[in-house]
């Protein structure tokens, strides 16, 4: 089975510009992470999803960040207006069920510049 | 407050040399205690789920154990393909109020040098 796809794998732009980060999750699974992680905070999540809904978006740094999921093949987090400090690398996760191992996918690392 | 907390930070080791890494965590209502694997630019990988103090998990050259504060992850003869970040994560009963998201620590790096 092809594991979760996550694209672009690196994004530059500059401040102020939109971002749009894009996830396929594994066929089947119900639930979808969004995830950032760096240095100095590690992985943090930023966002889950059960059947398409948004169940807890506490992570969510602020007004900034969206997300959604439209159907259970893809989901999108977008970054507008980008800042330097969202520079980071976001990883996309998905799992059968809440409390099955999550499956990660090899990230996007983004820079703002 | 929920917390992780992973020692060493980093860990040389030579081949062959076997030792262990610490994951101490403070959560109320373990659910369960996930151990994952990264290496460098790709995202992490699931080793092993424990569930309940006293459970051991292995595989290959890895063993995991719980306890009711700790969890180790012992590698026993590594190898220079061993080498990468170990993270480890916590997860809580989930009811209402709580998601059960899963809470990770800051990592181990770990080096083996054949």
């Amino acid at each position: 089975d092809a594991g979760v796809i996550q694209s672009p794998r690196h994004e530059v732009t500059e401040m102020g510009q939109e971002v749009t980060l894009r996830c396929k999750p594994i066929s089947g699974h119900d639930y979808l992470f969004w995830y950032r992680q760096t240095m100095m905070r590690g992985l943090e999540l930023l966002i889950y999803f059960n059947n398409n809904v948004p169940i807890d978006d506490s992570g969510m740094p602020e007004d900034r960040f969206s997300a959604k999921m439209p159907n259970a093949s893809f989901s999108t987090l977008k970054i507008q207006p980008s800042e330097p400090r969202d520079s980071a690398v976001y990883f996309c996760a998905s799992s059968r069920e809440k409390g099955q191992p999550q499956h990660f996918g090899d990230g996007t690392r983004l820079s703002i510049l | 407050e929920d917390q992780v907390t992973q020692s060493p930070e980093a860990l040389r080791l030579q081949e062959g040399e076997s030792s262990s890494l610490n994951c101490s965590y403070t959560v109320s209502g373990l659910r369960g205690l996930f151990w994952y694997r990264q290496d460098p630019g790709k995202g992490p990988e699931f080793l092993f789920t424990l569930y309940s103090a006293g459970e051991e998990k292995e595989k290959e050259r890895l063993k995991a154990t719980l306890t009711k504060k700790e969890s180790f992850l012992h590698i026993t003869a590594p190898k220079p393909e061993d080498s990468a970040t170990y993270l480890c994560a916590v997860q809580r009963f989930y009811f209402s109020g709580n998601t059960g998201k899963l809470i990770f620590g800051q990592g181990t790096t770990l080096q083996v040098k054949p």
